[in-house]
């Protein structure tokens, strides 16, 4: 079975400062990985995602993640935050493209320090 | 619309009362997917409607779960018999098809007390 684990339900760095929100999955097969973005009173928005291209993604707002297969990880930094970034960060995975069969991860919330 | 819209966005209810959930899905989407978020977790599958074809139930936990969908409208999910552990955010998405990206709408928060 799948699963997804996000280290942290909060993260906080200051502006300027490196951001990086870990995910690491449990697939028997090869995954498709997703993050998604949670904006204060928005709905959910598709940040980037991994099928089986290139290894390193890059995403909207200069975020970027890299799957990393002996690791199960598919961590999202960012290397310089902003005070916009201030959102929930949701990793996802599935043995498929497909959007409706996403395993997710319980989030992160990230914080912004001034 | 431009996105996928939800009402109610907060829904208070008594333990024991029937409630229903809308989503207006992005014109033009045939897929719509609706998802429960409890406090803390991620998000769960509950049931994925493509087109006219007969909707996948899988995820739905219980007999008093219900949805429906005409054509590739309005979706409606309805929760009978509350319980306390139905207090969730139910988040609705609709994408042009299944391997497109889903929009998600921002949520209906449900208390149930």
């Amino acid at each position: 079975a799948q699963s997804v684990t996000q280290l942290g339900s909060h993260v906080s760095v200051s502006e300027g400062a490196l951001v990086l929100l870990r995910c690491n999955y449990s697939s028997s097969v090869p995954p498709y990985l997703f993050w998604y973005v949670q904006y204060p009173n928005q709905g959910l928005q598709l940040l980037l995602k991994y099928t089986s291209a290139a290894t390193l993604v890059k995403g909207i707002n200069g975020f970027e993640a890299e799957f990393k297969k002996s690791e199960t990880s598919f961590h999202l930094t960012k290397p310089s935050a902003h005070m916009s970034d201030a959102a929930e960060y949701f990793c996802a995975v599935s043995d498929r493209v497909s959007n409706y069969q996403l395993i997710w991860g319980a989030g992160t919330k990230l914080i912004i320090k001034p | 619309g431009a996105g996928v819209s939800q009402s109610p966005s907060n829904k208070v209810t008594e333990k024991g009362k029937d409630v229903e959930l809308r989503c207006d899905p992005i014109s033009g989407h045939t897929a719509l997917y609706w998802y429960r978020q409890r406090l803390g977790q991620g998000l769960e599958f509950l049931i994925y409607f493509q087109g006219n074809s007969a909707p996948d139930k899988s995820g739905l936990p219980s007999d008093r779960f219900s949805a429906e969908r005409t054509g590739e409208s309005v979706s409606t999910l309805t929760i009978q018999r509350t319980q306390q552990e139905d207090s969730a955010v139910y988040l609705c998405a609709s994408s042009r098809d299944k391997n497109t990206e889903a929009f998600f709408g921002q949520g209906t928060r449900l208390t149930v007390v």
